[in-house]
């Protein structure tokens, strides 16, 4: 029951490198989130996919994109990481978007230098 | 956008205690969510609440979908060392349709 599993879980960068983080989901579900998660914040959405083949910006896109590779995958990517970005990404997914709960990854823990 | 104010920040309680949080927004939600992150991981829904004044409870967890629709509570019940660990609620009203999520509530307990 591997749910929605994300790799890497821990990752250093330099400034100004790139980065991609991947996301698998093995529940048959359509809709894929990108969230970060940062001290005293709570949860921002980065981008979403309602299904597959559409990807939405959410609340915090700037300095991301996303791909939905197929309906199982969904990956982040940082073209030029920024310190800013440092953070803990978590990706989720659930059977729809609207009003289904997400279900959670255990998150990638990124540094930027 | 909207917004989630959820408080407590913080409680240390002592075992056996019961325990009390809540969120208000500031717009109407049709749907909120209690989520309990433990550390290292994503994290893990408790309660789903679909209709104001929908009162659903789970083991020692109580939530409730304010009338008002702009708030929810969630309650546990004598609490035990392996409830620690950070409570979020998350909303979702009927216009933007993707979750807003509070702050969280970092809960301790003393044995």
């Amino acid at each position: 029951n591997a749910g929605v599993t994300q790799t890497p879980k821990f990752q250093v960068l330099k400034t100004g490198q790139s980065m991609t983080l991947q996301c698998a989901q093995d529940m048959n579900h359509n809709s894929m989130y990108w969230y970060r998660q940062d001290p005293g914040m709570g949860l921002r959405l980065i981008y979403y996919s309602a299904s597959e083949g559409t990807t939405d910006k959410g609340e915090v896109p700037n300095g991301y994109n996303v791909s939905r590779l197929n309906k199982r995958e969904f990956s982040l990517r940082l073209e030029s990481a920024a310190p800013s970005q440092t953070s803990v990404y978590f990706c989720a997914s659930s059977v729809e978007i609207s009003p289904q709960p997400q279900h959670f990854g255990d998150g990638t823990r990124l540094s930027i230098l | 956008g909207q917004q989630l104010n959820q408080s407590p920040q913080s409680m240390f309680i002592q075992e056996g205690e019961d325990v009390s949080m809540n969120c208000t927004s500031s717009s109407i939600f049709n749907t909120w969510l209690w989520y309990k992150q433990e550390p290292g991981e994503g994290p893990v829904l408790l309660i789903a609440l679909y209709k104001a004044g929908e009162l659903t409870s789970n083991g020692r967890l109580t939530a409730q979908f304010g009338i008002t629709r702009k708030d929810s509570f969630l309650n546990i019940s004598a609490s035990i060392p392996s409830d620690v660990g950070i409570y979020f609620c998350a909303g979702r009203d009927t216009s933007y349709g993707k979750l807003t999520f509070g702050q969280g509530t970092i809960l301790t307990v003393h044995p």
